[in-house]
């Protein structure tokens, strides 16, 4: 199993709907995990951290973290054109100092 | 916080010619990352340096690849000779090593090479 894995999609909704990004990691992770958002041609930019069990709110995000399932999702509310982008899910190391990145979900948002 | 600052943005270079691509980590920053970044392949971690040493290079394709880390704020990634398979799009990434792993990358915006 790969360190951190991702549903590769590519996921539509439609304006205005509840879009969600899920992620499952393995046992050489740490508990800290990233969301990010990469535009097309653009670089990835960090939206959210989780840390600890449970949600995460911020705005129209929501992180949330299942250690027991070895889950972390993103929920993005009332989903918006511009929220079209790549969501790359990404988790620490046991060791804090190595990075592990899904392949990344392509979100369409149709207005 | 001018951010990760990578140059040059775009590079086109023939075969087998030399390519260095520059990069300039978040100030207070410890961890530098040096990814590449492909449609088929997604996003590759090559090396990763923390306090200026290299830590793991596994990732760096082949001998054409080397990195250098002279000091905290300045590091190179060089392909020497480039070929048209290293065209992607290059990153660097910075981060606040505190030995807990709680702290995000920062991506600077990257530099696109292209091999013809």
């Amino acid at each position: 199993q790969k360190e951190v894995e991702q549903n590769s999609g590519p996921l539509s909704v439609p304006e205005g709907a509840i879009a969600s990004l899920n992620c499952t990691y393995s046992d050489r992770v740490s508990q800290s995990f990233f969301w990010y958002r990469q535009y097309s041609g653009k670089s990835p930019e960090l939206i959210m951290s989780i840390y600890s069990n449970g949600d995460k709110e911020d705005g129209r995000f929501t992180a949330q973290l299942n250690k027991a399932s070895q889950y972390v999702s993103l929920l993005i509310r009332d989903s918006q054109p511009s929220d079209s982008a790549t969501y790359l899910c990404a988790a620490a190391s046991n060791t804090g100092n190595q990075f592990y990145f899904g392949t990344g979900t392509s979100l369409t948002v149709i207005p | 916080d001018a951010g990760v600052i990578q140059s040059p943005r775009h590079e086109v270079t023939e075969m087998g010619q030399e390519v260095t691509l520059r990069c300039k980590p978040i100030s207070g920053h410890n961890s530098l990352f040096w990814y590449r970044q492909t449609m088929m392949r997604g996003l590759e971690l090559l090396i990763y340096f923390n306090n200026n040493v290299p830590i793991d290079d596994s990732g760096m394709p082949e001998d054409r690849f080397s990195a250098k880390m002279p000091n905290a704020s300045f590091s190179t990634l060089k392909i020497q000779p480039s070929e048209p398979r290293d065209s992607a799009v290059y990153f660097c990434a910075s981060s606040f090593d505190r030995g807990m792993g709680n702290s995000p990358l920062h991506f600077g915006n990257g530099t696109r090479l292209t091999v013809t």
